[in-house]
């Protein structure tokens, strides 16, 4: 099964920061990427997918980076509503689908 | 638009059964590979299983053998029929669907907002 690594687990930040997260597979997963943001309470949302395929009712300035096996997702102009939990997932062929372990934002 | 709604949580006991229903709108659970995805108190988010539009199912390690995913196409619903559950399901359950599919390197795009399903003697 493809293992994700996301780092770091949690990061202390400000509004009107640059974060980066960052997710390594175990393995080569092309783009098959994809990054969730998850709230207390609320449905996961996809931010990102196929690694920096963007939607357009997500805000610009999450933007999703790389192939292969390492993947970044940067927030740029931290807002107060971006404060959440994220998540990357990998969809590379067959399941397991596995989730990274997450990196809380605070 | 795609909506999903779970039902079905509640309290089992260990060792118990539950089947958790997913009824989905906007779009037929026969057209889009449909998932369920748990988060368990202060842990992450857990793939479990997916039942692809041929019928192709796929489980977690951690819940094979002891989960099962199945579709009804007459009524758009999905269900996660779980058995021998043990403390640790204890979670919230997401039904979620790829509606985009490939054009979307198969994200998961529509999500419920969860029901609870507690282990507990």
């Amino acid at each position: 099964d493809i293992q994700l690594t996301q780092s770091p687990s949690s990061l202390s930040a400000f509004v009107g920061d640059t974060v980066t997260i960052s997710c390594r597979a175990s393995q080569t997963i092309g783009t098959y990427l994809h990054w969730y943001q998850v709230k207390p309470g609320r449905a996961p949302k996809v931010l990102i997918y196929g690694a920096s395929g963007f939607l357009r009712e997500v805000p610009s300035r999450f933007i999703g980076r790389g192939s292969g096996t390492d993947f970044t997702l940067t927030i740029s102009d931290l807002q107060p509503d971006d404060f959440a939990t994220y998540y990357c997932q990998h969809t590379y062929r067959t399941p397991p689908w596995t989730f990274g372990q997450g990196t809380q934002v605070e | 638009e795609v909506q999903l709604v779970e039902s079905g949580g509640g309290l089992v006991q260990p060792g118990g059964s539950l089947t958790l229903s997913c009824d989905a709108s906007g779009s037929s659970v026969r057209s889009n590979y449909m998932n369920w995805v748990r988060q368990a108190p202060g842990k992450g988010l857990e793939w479990l299983s997916v039942i692809y539009p041929n019928g192709d199912t796929f489980s977690a390690d951690s819940v094979k053998g002891r989960f099962a995913i199945s579709r009804l196409n007459s009524q758009n619903r999905v269900h996660l029929q779980m058995s021998r559950l043990r403390v640790d399901d204890t979670a919230v359950y997401f039904c979620t669907a790829m509606t985009a599919g490939r054009d979307h390197f198969y994200s998961l795009d529509v999500w419920g907002q969860g029901t609870t399903v507690t282990v507990s003697s």
